[in-house]
């Protein structure tokens, strides 16, 4: 079991998309529905933002939204504020009831 | 509303066993609904689940931590623990409990974390 793949860091403007890929196999994101997204700003514990692929939590801004496609799932934001430059996680099921975290991307608000 | 906090010793020493509890306040930890996670983060690095307990006591592990790594609950005193044995300093990382829905990777309620260092 490993680790999903995300890039290290993304970065975009104020007002901007911008999309955070996760990369996992026909073991854990290609088969199941069960991907979730977390925001972690530093020093706080993270924060739910997307679960079962495009779900938003309640409370959580409609500029979040989650996609799936083969292996890769996909978190965009748009509209970028200030407040959202923070470390994201992807995390999916991965049969067997276990779970696999991907490695965390930095976005960074220009 | 319902409260998750981490408690246990901040230091451990290599190859000994580290402990956490985890208590649950403001709620039932009997819940039907919901499973109890452990997940840690070392300084710098990325999050990493650990496992995950029922209530009733059935509990799922990471295949990496298998072997090393246990989690228990008691329903009486609304905690749940975390032991993982033979430490070495690559297990020094924050150590959260959260609630998922089931086994599903939905955590949508954390623990503020507690960061457990293993050194001499």
């Amino acid at each position: 079991q490993s680790a999903l793949t995300q890039p290290a860091s993304v970065s975009g403007s104020p007002g901007q998309s911008i999309t955070i890929s996760c990369t996992g196999t026909t073991s854990d994101i290609g088969t199941f529905i069960l991907v979730s997204w977390y925001q972690q700003h530093p020093g706080i514990a993270p924060k739910l933002i997307i679960y079962e692929v495009d779900k938003r939590p309640s409370g959580v801004s409609d500029r979040f939204s989650g996609s799936r496609s083969g292996n890769t799932a996909s978190l965009t934001i748009s509209g970028l504020q200030a407040e959202d430059e923070a470390y994201y996680y992807c995390c999916s099921y991965a049969g067997h009831s276990t779970l696999v975290f991907g490695g965390g991307t930095r976005l960074t608000v220009l | 509303q319902l409260l998750l906090q981490e408690s246990g010793p901040e230091l451990v020493k290599p190859s000994e066993t580290l402990s956490l509890t985890c208590t649950v306040s403001g709620g039932s930890i009997s819940s039907t609904t919901y499973y109890w996670g452990w997940i840690r983060q070392p300084p710098g690095k990325g999050l990493e689940w650990i496992g995950s307990i029922y209530y009733s006591g059935s509990a799922y592990y990471s295949p990496s931590l298998k072997g090393r790594v246990t989690i228990s609950i008691d329903t009486s005193k609304k905690h749940f623990s975390l032991h993982l044995t033979s430490v070495t300093a690559a297990d020094t990382a924050v150590y959260y409990c959260a609630r998922d829905r089931a086994v599903r990777g939905e955590f949508a309620l954390w623990g503020q974390g507690t960061l457990v260092i293993v050194s001499s």
